[in-house]
């Protein structure tokens, strides 16, 4: 199992931009959460997905929205890239909302907004 | 308004020398903890939850509710033990809180 896995690895865009970001989950694990992680900072939660529906969301505009598919896999899609969007975004998975079981990261997705 | 704050960017300390990493944290309700651990050139992963009470890697933290923290310990620290920690808060509707992070550097 190769764990969470996570493409592209870097990404460049301009301003204005949108972009697209995948996150394969951990063999078994059905609920994948996002995260934005800038530069010197901890991982900020953007949305979690269970189920092919958004469950949670943390404090991040429209532009940010996502999907998850049947097989569990995910997307987060960022709209109007700004500047301020450049950042680290982890991928991680787990089994059911409870939240008994660990989360798993991925690698991450560098992106870089000019 | 939850909040995790680690007030410490860099801690460096000599082999064989004690650790603690500092971690505060600020939630209405009953709070779940977590350190994670970030190698150099690896992934986030998880060292330790405070509902586990185990000693990982001999890492220890304790959840002391009244000065709200849940500072990570280890009496004696290895080279082996430099990376960067995050410590980590499970809210309500399970949203995670992280820190900013202690780089910790263990000099041989």
């Amino acid at each position: 199992d190769a764990g969470v896995t996570q493409s592209p690895t870097h990404l460049i865009k301009t301003r204005g931009q949108q972009v697209t970001l995948r996150c394969s989950p951990k063999s078994g694990h059905d609920t994948v959460s996002w995260y934005q992680q800038a530069l010197g900072q901890g991982p900020q939660f953007i949305f979690q997905y269970y189920e092919e529906e958004e469950r949670q969301r943390g404090n991040f505009p429209d532009r940010f929205s996502g999907h998850q598919f049947p097989n569990y896999s995910s997307e987060l899609n960022v709209n109007a890239l700004l500047l301020g969007d450049s950042a680290l975004y982890l991928c991680a998975s787990s089994f059911g909302l409870a939240g008994t079981y660990e989360q798993f990261f991925g690698p991450g997705t560098r992106l870089t907004v000019l | 308004a939850q909040r995790v704050t680690q007030p410490e960017k860099l801690l460096s300390v000599f082999k064989g020398a004690p650790v603690e990493l500092k971690c505060n944290y600020s939630y209405s309700g009953s709070p779940e903890l977590f350190w994670y651990v970030q190698y150099s050139r690896q992934r986030l992963q998880l060292l330790l939850r405070h509902i586990s009470r185990e000693s990982i890697k001999g890492f220890t933290a304790d959840l002391n509710k009244g000065e709200t923290s849940f500072h990570l310990k280890k009496p004696f620290a290895q080279e082996e033990d430099s990376a960067m920690y995050y410590c980590a808060l499970r809210g309500n509707f399970n949203k995670f809180y992280f820190g900013s992070g202690t780089k910790l550097n263990v000099k041989p």
